[in-house]
């Protein structure tokens, strides 16, 4: 199958603080990967639409200078949340589509998510 | 905007049993994907089975079939044989066809899966 990994898996820190969350797919180039946010007990709610080498594209009522999201190869996405403060803990999860022959290109595959904590 | 409703927030059934979640959306788009995914505890999202709405066959993977109903909107999971292993939260969701590959995925709120020994 297409394997996607995240970085890292648990992170906390202090309001004000920035954090950096890497996604990476492992054994297929994404030309677009897909960042989602999950609080505890509820759904997936996507946040933006990541292509490579363009700029992100962002949900309505996501703050995109919040949320800075960089796809610089078709291997690896970012998701830095800037001065972080206590409601932007959450559970992160990226996604990948595949463009590798044999997977389904119109199908996400998902890494295991991030948990953050802001203090 | 397209949404997805799914109306079972949880389900207990017995082992080896045979469980059906429901899921209906509402779309104005006539083509696009439905998907079904698993979260067990370690929350990984996993691939459960998909289905192309211009296909009217119903898609199955092993012990998992659909039933895909595309004028009531209804896109129905039947997991046959039900495991320990298929204790979970499960996930419909949807997505139009861009042409191109993917596009962003609207969930359901999820249905907990419970089974019992």
């Amino acid at each position: 199958g297409a394997v996607v990994s995240q970085h890292p898996s648990w992170v906390i820190c202090k309001s004000g603080t920035s954090v950096k969350i890497e996604c990476r797919s492992l054994d297929f180039q994404a030309t677009t990967m897909f960042w989602y946010r999950q609080f505890p007990k509820q759904s997936l709610m996507l946040m933006a639409t990541s292509n490579e080498g363009s700029k992100a594209t962002y949900e309505q009522g996501v703050e995109k200078d919040k949320f800075l999201i960089n796809h610089a190869s078709l291997t690896l996405s970012t998701l830095t949340v800037t001065s972080a403060h206590p409601e932007d803990s959450s559970f992160y999860i990226c996604s990948a589509s595949s463009t590798r022959e044999g997977v389904y290109t119109d199908t996400q595959y998902f890494g295991p998510g991030t948990r953050l904590t802001v203090l | 905007a397209q949404t997805v409703t799914q109306s079972q927030p949880e389900m207990s059934v017995q082992e080896a049993e045979t469980v059906t979640l429901s899921c209906t959306y509402d779309t104005s788009e006539s083509n696009y994907y439905l998907f079904w995914y698993k979260q067990p505890p370690s929350r990984q999202m996993i691939l459960v089975i998909r289905q192309e709405a211009y296909k009217q066959q119903n898609a199955t993977e092993n012990r998992f079939s659909v039933n895909f109903q595309k004028a009531a909107k209804s896109f129905s999971l039947k997991i046959s044989d039900s495991q320990l292993g298929d204790t979970a939260m499960y996930f419909c969701a949807f997505t139009l066809y861009s042409g191109g590959g993917a596009d962003g995925l609207t969930f359901g709120k999820g249905t907990h899966l419970i089974i019992q020994p």
